[in-house]
């Protein structure tokens, strides 16, 4: 299965919203409703940060949403603060019953 | 808390094998699926295999697929992960992760810190 696209890098200023994207194809994302989001700082396991497409964890800013359109799904994050600048990975169920991510983004927050 | 511990790591030739452990604790291991995912050194996650909370069902990458065998004893709260016909490109930080819920495998809600395997003539 080929890894879902993310864009490599994305920045904002402090207080901005962002968006991030990950496209898949009617195989993993727009086949099923079953894509998280991971957030994982520098030398720090991944933290789960959206499942469901749109659910939040229980202690996750509700600065975090997520959504989906087809064969794409979005993260974004509002009212960006510094403590968000870290790498995002995409996860989607697949057909094959199996599990893809993304292949990261890298958030700059200015 | 939770807590992931993995083990079995080292540098390894190429065509080896390894085991790698995951020691699970603080949580009723034998009620959630488990997962393996991999990072290679400045790269992004990539996931590698699941299991079911009783081991009935697993499922592989294509990438480590019929190379790699994913297993647990409840027993022992402990994840395994045989890995025989080692590759230059399975080098990686390799993971265990706890599946969210049972209706919910494919989220992974903990993460171990990983253990570095290394293939390498």
């Amino acid at each position: 299965q080929s890894a879902l696209t993310q864009p490599a890098s994305v920045s904002g200023s402090p207080g901005q919203s962002i968006t991030i994207s990950c496209t898949g194809t009617s195989s993993d994302i727009g086949g099923y409703n079953y894509v998280s989001w991971y957030q994982q700082h520098p030398g720090k396991a991944p933290k789960l940060m959206i499942y469901d497409v749109s659910n939040r964890p229980s202690g996750v800013s509700d600065r975090f949403s997520g959504s989906k359109s087809g064969n794409t799904a979005s993260l974004t994050i509002s009212g960006l603060q510094a403590e968000d600048e870290s790498d995002y990975y995409c996860n989607s169920y697949t057909y094959s019953g199996t599990l893809v991510f993304g292949g990261g983004t890298k958030l700059t927050v200015l | 808390q939770v807590q992931l511990v993995e083990s079995g790591g080292g540098v390894v030739q190429p065509g080896r094998s390894l085991r790698l452990s995951c020691a699970a604790s603080e949580f009723m291991f034998s009620s959630y699926a488990m997962h393996w995912v991999r990072q290679a050194p400045g790269r992004g996650l990539e996931w590698v295999a699941v299991i079911s909370y009783d081991g009935s069902y697993e499922n592989y990458a294509d990438s480590v697929k019929g190379r790699f065998t994913i297993s647990r004893d409840n027993s022992k709260s402990t994840l395994y992960l045989q890995m025989n016909g080692l590759r230059a490109d399975d080098t990686a930080v390799y993971c265990c992760a706890k599946g969210l819920g049972t209706g919910s495998w494919y989220y992974l809600d903990y993460w171990g810190r990983g253990t570095l395997v290394t293939v390498s003539s």
